[in-house]
């Protein structure tokens, strides 16, 4: 079944403590992005990839870091979380190639920092 | 000016009834343009890709006026399961190319009964 898995789905942690939200996709897709949604916001775009080893800034990266070694797995790492980062956190991917907004979601992932 | 904006609604519709949604932008360069679903809590899940005039797919059209910069859709004959809030997707980069896409707000339909 073509999916999008994050982990954890659920996690509450403490200022400070480094964590990784992973992604994955088994759909072979090249683009892959983080999104975070607060209510009144809607879903802003945290940090995208074109493809391996290609990452890019979107409009709220403060805060967080990515990384693509591999072509399916896309992690997104908060070395020091703050309250501020509480949110519902959606990973996403697709195929370029003039498909890029065509996405599958994952489930979201819903941190609560202390 | 935000660059994609929704009317938040909500919009309460009977049973049966057409509906429809305004999608404004503000890059008159965009070429793709995207309407996608979310259920409360959920991923959202794409609906619609427009990168012409329009896109229609059973009760569900797409209609892009680029002149005036926004995108519409319509539900005809709304059902309860439509119920949901509907996200309005810019692709600002030709060929759909870009990675950075724009996301409106979101429009929330209730269809009661």
């Amino acid at each position: 079944e073509a999916q999008v898995t994050q982990n954890p789905r659920y996690l509450i942690t403490v200022t400070g403590k480094k964590l990784t939200v992973t992604c994955s996709q088994n759909m072979n897709h090249e683009y892959m992005s983080w999104y975070r949604q607060d209510p009144g916001l809607g879903l802003r775009q945290i940090y995208y990839s074109m493809n391996v080893e290609v990452t890019d800034k979107g409009d709220v990266p403060e805060g967080y870091k990515v990384s693509r070694k591999e072509k399916r797995n896309f992690p997104l790492i908060l070395e020091s979380p703050s309250p501020n980062q509480t949110s519902l956190y959606f990973c996403a991917s697709s195929f370029t190639t003039g498909r890029t907004g065509e996405l599958f979601f994952g489930e979201g992932s819903r941190l609560t920092v202390l | 000016r935000k660059e994609v904006e929704q009317d938040p609604g909500p919009f309460n519709v009977p049973e049966g009834a057409t509906v429809a949604f305004n999608c404004t932008y503000s890059n008159s360069a965009s070429q793709s343009f995207f309407w996608y679903r979310q259920d409360c809590r959920k991923e959202p899940k794409l609906l619609m890709s427009v990168y012409s005039s329009g896109n229609e797919d059973g009760r569900f059209t797409a209609q892009l006026n680029r002149a005036s910069q926004y995108i519409s859709l319509l539900i005809r004959d709304s059902k309860l399961s439509d119920s949901a809030t509907y996200l309005c997707v810019v692709n600002p980069v030709i060929y759909n190319q870009g990675g950075k896409l724009i996301f409106g707000q979101g429009t929330e339909l209730s269809v009661k009964p």
